[in-house]
Parts: C-alpha cells; sequence; structure tokens
C-alpha cells in the first residue's frame, strides 16, 4: 500500500476557521514534507519536519509529526479563501543515491468566504 | 527565487507519438526527478537522476520511458510511443542534496494529452 495517505478526503470550511489534515505513512522516513496545489497547476513546498522533530511552524501552518504511530498533522489556523487548495503529505526516504518522495492521495480543502 | 521550468506548458499528441518534455532544474542542484499525476489522483514517483545516470525508477518508468540530462542544464523526459494512460500532468523536481532534510522544487507542470 502506499506512503502517505491524507485524510479527509475533503474539508470544507468557513473562512477564519481552522483546517486540520492529517496523514499517515508506512515505513521509516527521513522526514516529512506538506504541498499545496491549486487546481491544475504545480506543487509549492509548504513546510518540511524532520524525523527527529515533533512540531514545527510557519505563518499560519502548524505540523506535527508522530513517528511512533507514523502519523503527521497539517493545521492552518484562521484560514483564507485563497487557501481553497489540495494539500499533499509527502515521506522523504532515503534511496542508495538521494532521496524520494512518495505522495500520498491528498486533501482538497475549500474555504468559503 | 530560483525556479524550476518546464516546457511546454501543455502538449497534445496523437497515440503511438513520441514526445520530450523538457526540464531547467535549478543550476545548483544535483539530484532531478520526474513525477506525474494522472488527472484526479495522486502524485507518482517516475524516476530519480543523480550524477548523469538513474539512480531509482518506478514501475511505471517501463522501456518506453528514458530521460536525459544533454547539457549542464536541461533534463527531458521522453516517451518513445505514447498511449492513452500516458495523459497526466508530468512535474519535474530538483533538490539540492540526497540527504533529506530539504524541500523539493517542483516545476508548474507540463500536461500531456495523448488522443
Amino acid at each position: 500500500s502506499q506512503q502517505g495517505e491524507e485524510d479527509p478526503q475533503a474539508l470544507s470550511i468557513q473562512e477564519g476557521e481552522n483546517a486540520t489534515m492529517n496523514c499517515s505513512y508506512k515505513t521509516s522516513i527521513n522526514n516529512l514534507q506538506w504541498y499545496r496545489q491549486n487546481s491544475g497547476r504545480g506543487l509549492v513546498h509548504l513546510i518540511l519536519i524532520r524525523s527527529n522533530e515533533r512540531e514545527k511552524h510557519s505563518g499560519r501552518l502548524r505540523v506535527t509529526l508522530d513517528t511512533s504511530k507514523k502519523s503527521s498533522s497539517l493545521l492552518i489556523t484562521a484560514s483564507r479563501a485563497a487557501d481553497t487548495a489540495s494539500y499533499f503529505c509527502a515521506t522523504d526516504s532515503k534511496m542508495e543515491y538521494g532521496n524520494k518522495l512518495v505522495f500520498g492521495a491528498g486533501t482538497i480543502l475549500r474555504v468559503k468566504s | 527565487e530560483p525556479e524550476v521550468t518546464q516546457t511546454p506548458s501543455h502538449q497534445v499528441t496523437q497515440m503511438g507519438q513520441e514526445v520530450i518534455l523538457r526540464c531547467v532544474p535549478i543550476s545548483n542542484h544535483l539530484y532531478f526527478y520526474w513525477y506525474r499525476q494522472i488527472l484526479g489522483q495522486k502524485v507518482e514517483f517516475l524516476v530519480s537522476f543523480y550524477n548523469n545516470e538513474i539512480s531509482e525508477k518506478s514501475e511505471i518508468f517501463d522501456d518506453q520511458f528514458s530521460v536525459e540530462r544533454p547539457d549542464g542544464s536541461n533534463f527531458t523526459l521522453k516517451i518513445r510511443s505514447t498511449k492513452l494512460e500516458d495523459s497526466a500532468m508530468y512535474f519535474c523536481a530538483s533538490t539540492t542534496r540526497g540527504t533529506g532534510g530539504y524541500g523539493y522544487t517542483f516545476g508548474s507542470g507540463t500536461r500531456l494529452t495523448v488522443v
């Protein structure tokens, strides 16, 4: 089965509310990353949390990582309509040469104004 | 901020034709990747490239696919004989080191439509 499975698959909230997305994975990782994708566009790196970190903040984003449960969460506080996008977690694992990102299926976030 | 550039943004091709997707990674990056995303599905790893050779490839990356870094700047993905199921968004990515701890920079993608 796949690394980096997110839930919920879709989330609809009002502007100003917080949005929480969860991600689970199966194998050992070097780090876990969250990406955002606006409809039909490229992937934008949001935040990276290393395997020895438990929590990280960047602006309105807060990411947690629980390696014992192999899970991560992304919290977007005080959401805005412009946050409407798909959000993907991706696990970064070591290969023989370099690393490889494996993406989850993503959470579609809709923020209503 | 440095960008990964992909061309073309959209390509339509006949089934059975060869296509070449082009990417210019960030100049000081060493590791290069191709991913694809079929409409409505997850982003899938295709291949990674380091030191002028493939370091890993997925099951999707069969004999119809090849990658090349013909000069110091371009990184190309070639599909020899396209199939309908190759229709997808193809993303190029690069990162500065392979030891982890760094985000990947993705291009805006090439939407490939096989008809």
